[in-house]
């Protein structure tokens, strides 16, 4: 079945960093990626998205390419802020499952 | 439009007793799903509703049980509850429940079973 990988958090920054998540999927025919974020006592909320290979998804100053050669889809951004802090979660849908698949997430603490 | 809601936010129950939790889609969408986020073991899907039919179900006992209403409304039931239950308990929203469509959480509502 479809399944999502993402790294083992927590990832911990000091505030203006570069941000790398790595996310790989695996998925018959051809998924919609998601990255969603979970702030602390919330539920998860949409980051951003891309639909097809090639795509990139951008919001808030994070961004993530859909690599269909390398079934990526890596989360980054150039400065993180201390309001980053959160827990992110890699998603596929649209591909052979008929539910969304979501990775375990990643924590990321960010320090000023 | 209002987001998804979810009452109550927080609940505590004692081992073997039942509890009801409730979801409000966003206005529209016909989809309701729901999850059970624990430390130990992350995201996991319980069901999916379209139009008051169950038409997804993940690997969860009995126990879990669900339904939905005309209006899109979702309601959860655990019966016997056991510790390993505690958890926050989300639902998610869309408009058609197709997997690759964006999916809208509420809150969620958090127990803890004594």
């Amino acid at each position: 079945g479809d399944s999502v990988t993402q790294m083992e958090g927590p990832v911990t920054l000091s505030e203006e960093a570069f941000l790398t998540i790595n996310c790989t999927y695996t998925a018959t025919g051809y998924p919609s990626l998601f990255w969603y974020v979970q702030y602390p006592g919330e539920g998860l909320q949409l980051l951003l998205k891309a639909t097809k290979a090639d795509d990139k998804g951008s919001n808030k100053g994070f961004e993530a390419t859909y690599r269909k050669e390398t079934t990526s889809f890596h989360l980054e951004k150039g400065s993180v802020q201390v309001s980053d802090s959160a827990v992110y979660f890699c998603a596929s849908g649209g591909g052979g499952s008929y539910i969304p698949t979501f990775g375990r997430g990643t924590s990321l603490i960010v320090h000023p | 439009k209002a987001g998804v809601t979810q009452t109550p936010r927080y609940l505590i129950k004692t081992r073997g007793q039942q509890v009801t939790l409730s979801c409000s889609p966003i206005s529209g969408h016909r989809s309701v799903s729901w999850y059970q986020q624990t430390p130990g073991q992350g995201l996991q899907f319980l069901f999916e509703y379209f139009s008051e039919t169950q038409r997804n179900k993940g690997n969860f006992p009995g126990r879990f049980s669900g339904r939905q209403f005309s209006n899109s409304r979702s309601e959860m039931n655990v019966s016997t509850l056991e510790l390993g239950d505690s958890a926050l308990y989300l639902c998610a929203s869309s408009p058609s429940g197709l997997s690759q469509e964006t999916q809208y959480f509420g809150p969620g509502t958090r127990l803890l079973v004594l």
